[in-house]
């Protein structure tokens, strides 16, 4: 079936650099894409979406870039702090689904941000 | 506010036992998700359910498990005969409506021994 999926398993940089997570996906058909956070032990928090007629959203010190030529999503963290470690989930939902909340997942990227 | 509540956080059951995973949703919020999130995985979408009714099962395993929300009371999410494939981590999600994100409970890791 279609998938959401990721290209970096791992990301590790330091206090106050800018962090960029990417992820593709492959269900043309998806309304909506979602950043999650996972904290080690927790549920995932949302952290920000792009509706798929956007290219780009701002939140805040948060960025995320939709390229949907090649089915790109990224998330862009800006002064990344140590409270950002984490594990980074995109998601897809789409519309016409039974809910919005019917995510598809996909498998994560670990930040560890170093002091 | 109190958020999404999951009980219990772990459990422990051997092989051939049921288990039992609880969420009350947040306050307001009538549609609750399920979702299993293996080791080192994404989360997995399993059901979704609005008060007293299942709307989406199309993720959830043709056996042993089941789900529920009933007018009263938390959602349960019930697996018969565990296995050690069913040990993840088991979290519900709640929202106010079907064109809102959900909001996540914290989990219940599920060991099979």
């Amino acid at each position: 079936g279609e998938s959401v999926g990721l290209h970096l398993p791992t990301l590790s940089v330091q206090e106050g650099d800018n962090s960029i997570i990417n992820c593709a996906y492959s269900n043309s058909a998806s309304d909506y894409f979602i950043w999650y956070k996972q904290e080690s032990g927790k549920g995932p928090q949302f952290i920000i979406d792009i509706r798929s007629n956007m290219d780009k959203r701002q939140g805040q010190r948060v960025t995320v870039l939709l390229n949907k030529t090649v089915k790109h999503l990224s998330l862009q963290i800006a002064a990344t702090q140590p409270g950002d470690s984490a594990v980074y989930f995109c998601a897809e939902s789409y519309a016409g689904g039974t809910s919005y909340g019917k995510l598809t997942f996909g498998q994560g990227t670990i930040l560890t941000v170093h002091p | 506010n109190a958020g999404v509540m999951q009980n219990p956080r772990h459990l422990v059951r051997r092989r051939g036992q049921e288990a039992r995973l609880r969420c009350s949703p947040m306050k307001g919020h009538s549609h609750v998700y399920w979702y299993r999130q293996l080791p080192e995985e994404g989360l997995k979408f399993m059901v979704y359910l609005q008060k007293e009714n299942i709307i989406d099962e199309s993720g959830m395993p043709k056996e042993r498990f089941s789900a529920e929300f009933p007018k009263e009371g938390p959602s349960i999410l019930r697996i018969q005969q565990v296995v050690r494939g069913d040990s993840a981590a088991y979290f519900c999600a709640s929202s106010p409506t079907s064109r809102t994100w959900p909001s996540f409970g914290e989990g219940s890791w599920l060991t099979v021994v």
